[in-house]
């Protein structure tokens, strides 16, 4: 089956510097990479997604790259707020299965 | 209400008991899904349903059994538990297919003792 590695486990920048979390999948036939951001005591939520015939996509401050041929994709947040605090979940998808990495918590120093 | 919600949002019971986790959503999909979020593993996929039926079992021990009733709605009926079951259970929901986001409840805190 599929394994999802996320790295780092936890994150600290000052506000306004760029962060950067990476995700590496095992199954080539995976084809949707989602990014979740959950929050304190909330449900997670998708902030980005890339499809696999993506090599990147950017949403105002967040972006995704996709390197399908080393199989891994990369969440980059710019311009980081305190509001960015929290937990971010990547996760890859095959055949609606999705298989979620372990998490990165990013804490947000003012 | 709108979106996926659970209930309960909290839950304490012996491992003797018996006790069912309900999820409902809103948003007129067809997939659900149970994960457990636990410090040990931060989102393990339980159970899918796709189109009420039952498309993938995670390895998931027989004292979790989950019911797909619907499209709407879902259970996770739980008997005979461990402490070490203890953990947050979020459901969620999608459209079936490849690209489509999951939409997460509120979850229910589970405590065995």
């Amino acid at each position: 089956g599929e394994n999802v590695e996320q790295h780092p486990s936890t994150l600290s920048v000052q506000e306004g510097d760029s962060a950067v979390i990476k995700c590496t999948y095992s199954d080539s036939a995976s084809n949707y990479f989602p990014w979740y951001k959950q929050e304190l005591g909330k449900r997670p939520q998708l902030i980005i997604d890339i499809r696999s015939n993506v090599g990147e996509k950017k949403d105002q401050r967040i972006a995704v790259t996709l390197n399908k041929t080393a199989k891994h994709f990369s969440l980059h947040i710019t311009e980081t707020q305190p509001e960015d605090s929290a937990v971010y979940f990547c996760a890859a998808l095959n055949a609606g299965k999705s298989t979620f990495g372990d998490g990165t918590t990013l804490t947000v120093k003012p | 209400e709108t979106g996926v919600t659970q209930t309960p949002r909290h839950l304490v019971m012996g491992m003797t008991n018996k006790k069912s986790l309900k999820c409902e959503q809103h948003l007129g999909h067809n997939a659900m899904y149970w994960y457990k979020q636990s410090a040990k593993k931060p989102l393990e996929l339980m159970f899918v349903y796709s189109l009420e039926e039952r498309v993938e079992n995670n390895s998931v021990p027989s004292r979790f059994s989950p019911e797909c009733p619907n499209s709407s709605h879902l259970f996770l009926h739980l008997h005979t538990l461990q402490p070490e079951d203890s953990a947050l259970y979020l459901c969620a929901s999608s459209q079936v297919g490849s690209y489509n986001e999951q939409f997460f409840g509120p979850g229910t805190r589970l405590t065995v003792l």
